[in-house]
């Protein structure tokens, strides 16, 4: 079974610029929820989608924002980036329900110049 | 708020020897599930352990195992027979059962375990 990839691996933007991340889910699995990771701050939630709506959300800007397609598959864009949104950005999969694991992508890494 | 403090940044272990991680953690809830999350220097985070508040025994899994004392929101992890593929960095994370929110995971800062060889 494939596990859960992302798409690009690494990116390179330069502030202002936008980006769009993707994320595609273990086959089956119809949540993805999605997480910064940063030296500083840690690894902190950004938002979670089941079933093409999004079901809970982090604290930060609404310049993240996301969504989910009937396939499952996740895109994250973050519009007018900052130096500080440089991060690994992670997405996770699960079947749903609060038993079902979650199971992480391999991240993309976002480096903002 | 859940909140989840590693205090520890880093621990070094000798291979073949056992090392505990630690963890606390702060909530109002009963019910939830607590995890151990190893993120090795390729990146992809993988689930080592869970417990499930509700249970009172501790959760082994192989090498793996757990000490959660819910009175004092502790939870370690101890890995036994240490190897040098256990070196990676260690997430204690926590999730509530409650409807609307239980798709999210608090994190700790991690641990970054070295092993000796």
């Amino acid at each position: 079974k494939a596990g859960v990839t992302q798409t690009p691996r690494y990116l390179i933007k330069t502030r202002g610029q936008q980006v769009t991340l993707s994320c595609s889910p273990i086959s089956g699995h119809r949540s993805v929820s999605w997480y910064q990771q940063t030296p500083g701050q840690g690894l902190q939630f950004l938002f979670e989608y089941f079933s093409e709506t999004q079901r809970n959300k982090g604290n930060f800007p609404g310049r993240f924002s996301g969504r989910q397609f009937s396939n499952s598959r996740s895109e994250m864009n973050v519009s007018t980036l900052e130096l500080g949104d440089s991060a690994l950005y992670l997405c996770a999969s699960s079947f749903g329900q609060v038993e079902n694991e979650q199971f992480f992508g391999p991240g993309t890494r976002l480096t903002v110049l | 708020a859940q909140t989840v403090t590693q205090s520890q940044p880093e621990m070094s272990v000798q291979e073949a020897e056992t090392v505990t991680l630690s963890c606390t953690y702060d909530t109002s809830e009963s019910d939830y599930y607590l995890f151990w999350y190893k993120q090795p220097p390729s990146r992809q985070m993988i689930l080592v352990i869970r417990q499930e508040a509700y249970k009172q025994q501790n959760a082994t899994e192989n090498r793996f195992s757990v000490n959660f004392q819910k009175a004092a929101k502790s939870f370690s992890l101890k890995i036994s027979d240490s190897q040098l593929g256990d070196a990676a960095m260690y997430f204690c994370a926590y999730r509530s059962t409650t409807t609307g929110a239980n798709s999210k995971l608090t994190f700790g800062k991690g641990i970054t375990l070295s092993v000796r060889p």
